[in-house]
């Protein structure tokens, strides 16, 4: 069956960086793209971008485009999503999911990330 | 960036209510929205994708409608487990952006 696991939660300080895991297991990785979709605490879904695993390619959406990263790493099924220059208010959980298209068919269990000093 | 606008923001029904929900986007997105449930602290869940088509392994009581800006989301009769929040999301271009949610609580 289809599976995203994510790696854990984390706490950072404002000004430092994140880097969440994403392990797929179940299907073709190179056959779907992966999204993440972040979630602050009591708020709704924002889309942040996507990343092509057979290509690499990525697309972001424009909030994010200065300070996200979009990686991965083929041979053992994983993506990631790196964001640099934290501030509070990217304290949120962080989730991807795979796209079916533009859809997000599969989602991974969600990783919080706290931003405090 | 296309927006979406959902409706109600929250709403009370009993089990075995008729539950609607509505979705409008601020540009023609065609058939491109889906549907997701989301129960606290869990990930979303895909229920209608196209939307009208039911994600494999969703109870048939879910549907969906709409085409172009209007988009009607149905539970016909509301089961316990249908208690939770639900997103629409334009699949239409990028960047993808979700209405604000529904909370579906228990009268």
């Amino acid at each position: 069956q289809v599976q995203l696991v994510q790696s854990g939660a984390e706490v950072r300080e404002p000004g430092a960086s994140v880097k969440v895991s994403c392990q797929a297991s179940g299907y073709t990785f190179t056959d779907y793209y992966i999204h993440w979709v972040r979630q602050a605490p009591g708020q709704g879904l924002e889309w942040m971008g996507w990343i092509n695993p057979n290509s690499g390619g990525t697309n972001f959406a424009q909030n994010f485009q200065d300070w996200v990263t979009m990686t991965r790493d083929t041979s053992i099924s994983t993506a990631y999503m790196e964001l640099r220059r934290l501030k509070s208010d990217d304290t949120a959980v962080y989730y991807c999911a795979r796209g079916l298209g533009l859809v997000h068919d599969y989602w991974g269990q969600g990783t919080l990330v706290t931003v405090s000093s | 960036d296309i927006q979406m606008t959902q409706s109600p923001s929250s709403l009370s029904a009993s089990v075995g209510d008729r539950v609607t929900i509505t979705c409008r986007a601020s540009q023609n997105i065609g058939s491109y929205l889906s549907w997701y449930q989301q129960k606290p602290g869990k990930a979303p869940d895909l229920l209608i994708y196209a939307a009208s088509s039911l994600q494999s392994g969703v109870p048939s009581r879910f549907s969906g409608s709409g085409s172009g800006t209007d988009f009607i989301f149905t539970v016909s009769s509301l089961q316990p487990e249908d208690f939770a929040t639900y997103y629409c999301q334009q699949n239409y271009n990028t960047p993808l952006t979700f209405g604000g949610g529904t909370k579906v609580e228990i009268k």
